[in-house]
């Protein structure tokens, strides 16, 4: 089966400009996450989704960061403007539910901000 | 507040040395358990995982994990590596109450051959 898919692989912008990376992920599966995980610390959840409604965002910096699921499959997630600290790695993962199955990760967007 | 523990951020062995990576989490209730792996290169994978049943638990490439309720504990040992096993251990937690996923920090293993 196809794992998780993510693009762009690799994004250097400059502080205070706009990026959005996107998540594709395993057919069928209803929850979707993302997650920041900066060097030197483990995967931190910003939000998850149960198909398309937004079941935990607690974590999510909302007045630059905003994600949607609009048909419960692909995801965009979005960083209006970074700033430097917003360099990390951004994980999607996917699990057929919310309930503590696995969770497939895709390989990751690598963000650096300038 | 939730959290993970993961004392040893970096840990070198030789191989055929035993391993053992402590994963200590603050939560009082029910909890799923796990650890995943990345290996140089690779994506974040499932290495094994503790529900329920047996506190004792065995998962991929010769790996088991002992959850310890009255420690708050689920360490993950192997008793002999190999220089594939190089790569970062993540311990995760999936408490009850939140259905939310915390990850430790993370250890970096290098087995050296």
């Amino acid at each position: 089966e196809a794992g998780v898919a993510q693009s762009p692989r690799y994004k250097i912008i400059e502080k205070r400009q706009s990026v959005a990376f996107w998540c594709n992920p395993i057919s069928g599966h209803a929850t979707l996450y993302w997650y920041q995980q900066i060097l030197g610390q483990g995967p931190k959840l910003l939000i998850q989704f149960q198909n398309n409604g937004v079941v935990d965002d607690s974590q999510l910096p909302k007045d630059r960061f905003s994600a949607e699921r609009l048909k419960g499959v692909d995801s965009t997630l979005k960083i209006q403007p970074a700033k430097l600290e917003d360099s990390a790695v951004y994980l999607c993962a996917s699990s057929s539910d919310s309930l503590g199955n696995e969770q497939f990760f895709g390989p990751g967007t690598r963000l650096t901000v300038l | 507040a939730q959290s993970v523990s993961q004392h040893n951020h970096h840990v070198i062995l030789s191989e055929a040395a035993s391993l053992e990576l402590g994963c200590n989490y603050s939560y009082g209730g029910t909890v799923n358990l796990f650890w995943y792996v990345q290996y140089p290169g690779q994506h974040l994978q499932l290495l094994l995982k503790y529900f329920s049943g047996d506190p004792l638990v065995k998962g991929i490439k010769g790996f088991e994990a002992e959850f310890i309720k009255s420690k708050f504990s689920f360490n993950l040992r192997k008793p002999s590596v190999q220089w594939s096993d190089t790569a970062e251990y993540f311990c995760a937690v999936l408490s009850s109450g939140t259905y939310k996923y915390i990850f430790g920090t993370g250890t970096r293993l290098k087995v050296l051959a």
